[in-house]
């Protein structure tokens, strides 16, 4: 099945923009919607945005000023940027596909770690 | 945002027991509800979605139940490899948001 694999940097400087990459077994699907989530001991799993079709997105409007998803069906990617950051966006971050039909994530990555020092 | 409520926020319980959790909405979300368990160093596995559906490959001991604001995730007979945090997710509006998690911990 589908397979999802997040890359980027484990280390962004305060200020700077957080670039993630996702890589999608086979290339992102239609069928489905791709999802940013981090997870933080003191805030849980917070759902940061999604992309489907060939670019359409809706992103939490806590972090929607920062926050740009897009996708590269060429290089079966999807990416996050996150501008302007903080030590409060330091987290465990996953790429996650969504079932269209539900919005049940059904097919996680592995998550990457982010640090942002304070 | 809606705020998804899970009790308790850990349970102890024996291999072979029943074990019921509890989510609730702060808002009623139909049935647009998912069920999540997460172990130690792993992402979130989607159990349930829609409320009620049983994901693929998803053991039958797993069932969800609720509409509206109130939901449940019952475990029939607890496994040894179900000890995991389990996490509630509404997917009625925007912004999707989770549960704060319950922990299953071994008696």
């Amino acid at each position: 099945q589908e397979q999802l694999q997040e890359s980027g940097p484990g280390l962004v400087k305060p200020s700077e923009t957080l670039s993630l990459t996702c890589t999608v077994s086979g290339g992102p699907s239609s069928n489905h919607y791709y999802s940013w989530i981090r997870q933080t001991p003191g805030k849980g799993l917070e759902w940061i945005g999604y992309i489907y079709d060939i670019g359409t997105t809706n992103y939490n409007p806590s972090l929607k000023s920062r926050v740009t998803i897009s996708v590269d069906t060429s290089k079966n990617q999807f990416s996050l940027r996150l501008s302007s950051v903080t030590a409060a966006d330091t987290a465990l971050y996953y790429c996650a596909r969504a079932r269209r039909d539900s919005f049940g994530m059904d097919v996680w990555g592995q998550g990457t770690t982010v640090t942002v020092p304070s | 945002d809606i705020q998804m409520t899970q009790s308790p926020s850990s349970v102890s319980a024996s291999v072979g027991d029943r074990v019921t959790i509890t989510c609730r909405a702060s808002q009623g979300i139909s049935s647009w509800l998912a069920w999540y368990q997460q172990k130690p160093g792993k992402a979130p596995n989607l159990l349930i979605y829609a409320a009620s559906s049983l994901q693929s490959g998803v053991p039958s001991r797993f069932s969800g139940s609720g509409s509206g604001t109130d939901f449940t995730l019952t475990i029939s007979s607890l496994q040894p490899e179900d000890f995991a945090t389990y996490y509630c997710q509404q997917a009625n509006s925007f912004p999707l948001t989770f549960g704060a998690g319950t922990k299953v911990e071994i008696k």
